[in-house]
């Protein structure tokens, strides 16, 4: 079965500091791949999404992810963290072959340092 | 556009009790998704609705939950004899198609619900 991992539970980094989630995959196929951001009090919000096109997808609010097939990695990067990005992060999978529903990973908490 | 909306955004109940959740998709998607969001885990998938059928019921947890989709538009998730560990927030997403190639899903706010 598909599942995601993502490393680090919680993240804090200064304002301005450039911003790194990790997430991980497995899965002998890539499969479609997706983050979401999810605001305190709100639904989950696409960030971007990766399915086999170009390796670096640019995302919303300057956020982009870079697919490694040999590393089953799709790492979630911002240059300069901003107040404002202070969110959950979820990394999320859906195999190629049909099945539509996502699996989540458990979700990384993003703090941000003013 | 409207976006996915969902009601209601809170709901407490007693242990025991039946609860109908609500979800109404964007206008136009075919495909309609229902996961659950418990304290301190991850987003758990439910149930996928195709139109108005179930290709998909393998995360309701029991017998208890069910669901419905009428058409195209509203979905009912019911939740019989509601239980503590039942407590979580009930999200709600929707696509135009369900083509198999990694869809966008969007997320309605959900309903929190809190069984006492």
């Amino acid at each position: 079965a598909q599942s995601v991992t993502q490393l680090g539970s919680h993240v804090s980094v200064s304002e301005g500091a450039l911003v790194l989630l990790r997430c991980n995959y497995s899965s002998s196929v890539p499969p479609y791949l997706f983050w979401y951001v999810q605001y305190p009090n709100q639904g989950l919000q696409l960030l971007l999404k990766y399915t086999s096109a170009a390796t670096l997808v640019k995302g919303i609010n300057g956020f982009e992810a870079e697919f490694k097939k040999s590393e089953t990695s799709f790492h979630l990067t911002k240059p300069s963290a901003h107040m404002s990005d202070a969110a959950e992060y979820f990394c999320a999978v859906i195999p190629n072959f049909g099945n539509e529903k996502l699996t989540f990973g458990t979700g990384t908490r993003l703090t941000i340092i003013p | 556009g409207a976006g996915v909306s969902q009601s209601p955004s809170n709901k407490v109940t007693e242990k025991g009790k039946d609860v109908e959740l609500r979800c109404d998709p964007i206008s136009g998607h075919t495909a309609l998704y229902w996961y659950r969001q418990r304290l301190g885990q991850g987003l758990e998938f439910l149930i996928y609705f195709q139109g108005n059928s179930a290709p998909d019921k393998s995360g309701l947890p029991s017998d208890r939950f069910s669901a419905e989709r009428t058409g195209e538009s509203v979905s009912t998730l019911t939740i019989q004899r509601t239980q503590q560990e039942d407590s979580a927030v009930y999200l709600c997403a929707s696509s135009f198609v369900s083509s198999g190639r990694g869809d966008t899903q969007y997320f309605g706010p959900g309903t929190r619900l809190t069984v006492l």
